[in-house]
């Protein structure tokens, strides 16, 4: 069964550009989580859907959006790039979301730069 | 390979030792507690798992342990191997939430 695919592995952006990162689950998982991760705040959550509607979301600005399509594939956008959102973004899938019941199994991610 | 963390703290072992990887935890509503490891390159992988009313869980080679009084959780390897090194991360879950929070992660380096 192949894993979680994340697409593009590395991203060069400028500041104010937009970026789009895309993120395909292990079949059958309807669950997609998407973190950031950065050496001074390490691993922080940025939202969770389920089923193409958003369930949870961690603490970033609006600047920071996803979605997921009815295959469970799923997209995060961030739009007017800042330096501060160089990171590498992680995308996690599991069943059904609960962590408690559901392994979550992570991409390789996607490392993006921005100048 | 790509760092996943600076200035992270670090834990040197020697191959066959066995090692202790800590952790405090924050929140004493915490239920449910996971160990990852991630390593250069790749995402984090579930390591072992341990709910709030177990102390003790052990799997192959690792056994975590859990001490609610203090709020620590520790994951400890047994004769540790070169490919153990990485980034073991612990994470907790509240009750009722469905998404863990991280910690700040330890690197282990395992010398040959």
């Amino acid at each position: 069964k192949a894993g979680v695919t994340q697409t593009p592995r590395y991203l060069i952006k400028t500041r104010g550009q937009q970026v789009t990162l895309s993120c395909s689950p292990i079949s059958g998982h309807r669950s997609v989580s998407w973190y950031q991760q950065t050496p001074g705040q390490g691993l922080q959550f940025l939202f969770e859907y389920f089923s193409e509607t958003q369930r949870n979301k961690g603490n970033f600005p609006g600047r920071f959006s996803g979605r997921q399509f009815s295959n469970s594939r799923s997209e995060m956008n961030v739009s007017t790039l800042e330096l501060g959102d160089s990171a590498l973004y992680l995308c996690a899938s599991s069943l059904e979301g609960d962590v408690a019941k559901n392994i979550q199994y992570f991409g390789a991610g996607t490392r993006l730069s921005v100048l | 390979g790509e760092s996943v963390g600076l200035h992270l703290p670090t834990l040197s072992v020697q191959e066959g030792d066995n090692s202790i990887i800590n952790c405090a935890y924050s929140n004493s509503a915490s239920d449910y507690f996971i160990w990852y490891k991630q390593e250069s390159g790749k995402g984090p992988q579930f390591i072992i798992d341990i709910r709030s009313n177990m102390d003790k869980r052990q799997g192959q080679r690792v056994t975590v342990l859990l001490n609610k009084t203090v709020k620590h959780l520790s994951l400890q390897i047994a004769a540790t191997q070169p490919g153990d090194s990485a980034v073991y991360f612990c994470a907790e879950k509240v009750g009722g939430s469905y998404i863990p929070t991280f910690g700040r992660g330890t690197s282990l380096i395992v010398h040959p």
